[in-house]
C-alpha cells in the first residue's frame, strides 16, 4: 500500500527565513499532490494541489515542487513569519482515487 | 460562506451510550468522508461517501456506522463508543470529479470526544 512520510515532525527557524518541508511517497504514483495547513484543535485548511505533470506551484510566500522521479514534493515558506506556525500536512490521492491519505504532519514554529 | 459544520465540538460519554456526530456541508459536494486524529498517528479515514446512498469503508472503519440520505448530511455513529475511540474527529467534503478526489477537501470545526 502507498506510505507517506513527512520527514521532521518539527522544524524551527527564525523570522524571515525560507522554511522547507518534505513529503515523501512510495509504492505508488499519485496524480496529485496537496498541502494544508492545521492549527491546534482545528480542522486542516488547503492550502495548494500540484499534478503528476506540474513541476512547481506558487501561492503568494509558498511555493511547491513535486518531483515524481524522487517521489517527493518540497513545501517553501519564503519571509517566514510567527503567523505561519502551524502544522503542515502533505496529502495523495489513493490508488483507487476515492480518498486522501495524508502524512503525520511538520510542526513548524517561527520565533521571532 | 463555504463551510462544513460539525456537532457537537466537544462530547465526554460513558462506554456503551449510543451517540451521534452531525455533519453538514452547504458547498453540494458530492464526496464526504469522516476522519479520526490521533497523536503520532495523523489523519486516518473512516468512512467515505461518494454520493447520497454510496457509502465505503475507510482505513479504520471498525465501531463506526454513516448514513448518508441527504447530499449535505452525513452523520457519524457510534453504536456502542469504547475508551479506545476517544480521539478528534474530522469531517471533510469535496468535489468529486470522475475517478479521483481531486479537488480541495473542506474540513469541519472537528469534534474532541472523550470515552471514559
Amino acid at each position: 500500500s502507498q506510505k507517506i512520510e513527512q520527514n521532521s515532525e518539527a522544524l524551527n527557524i527564525q523570522e524571515g527565513k525560507t522554511a522547507t518541508l518534505t513529503c515523501n511517497y512510495t509504492n505508488y504514483s499519485p496524480a496529485y499532490l496537496q498541502w494544508y495547513r492545521q492549527d491546534p484543535g482545528r480542522g486542516p485548511v488547503f492550502l495548494l494541489l500540484i499534478r503528476e505533470n506540474e513541476k512547481e506551484k506558487r501561492k503568494e510566500r509558498l511555493k511547491v515542487t513535486f518531483d515524481t522521479t524522487l517521489k517527493q514534493s518540497l513545501f517553501h515558506i519564503t519571509a517566514s513569519q510567527p503567523a505561519d506556525s502551524a502544522t503542515y500536512l502533505c496529502a495523495l490521492d489513493d490508488q483507487a482515487g476515492t480518498a486522501l491519505i495524508f502524512g503525520k504532519g511538520t510542526t513548524l514554529s517561527v520565533s521571532s | 460562506e463555504a463551510q462544513v459544520t460539525q456537532n457537537p465540538r466537544y462530547l465526554i460519554t460513558v462506554t456503551g451510550k449510543k451517540l451521534t456526530v452531525t455533519c453538514s456541508q452547504n458547498m453540494n459536494h458530492e464526496y464526504m468522508s469522516w476522519y479520526r486524529q490521533d497523536p503520532g498517528l495523523g489523519l486516518r479515514q473512516i468512512y467515505y461517501s461518494m454520493n447520497v446512498e454510496v457509502t465505503d469503508k475507510g482505513d479504520v472503519p471498525e465501531g463506526y456506522k454513516v448514513s448518508r440520505k441527504e447530499k449535505r448530511n452525513f452523520p457519524l455513529i457510534l453504536e456502542s463508543p469504547s475508551p479506545n475511540q476517544t480521539s478528534l474527529y474530522f469531517c471533510a467534503s469535496s468535489l468529486w470529479a470522475g475517478r479521483s478526489v481531486n479537488t480541495e477537501a473542506f474540513f469541519g470545526q472537528g469534534t474532541r470526544l472523550t470515552v471514559v
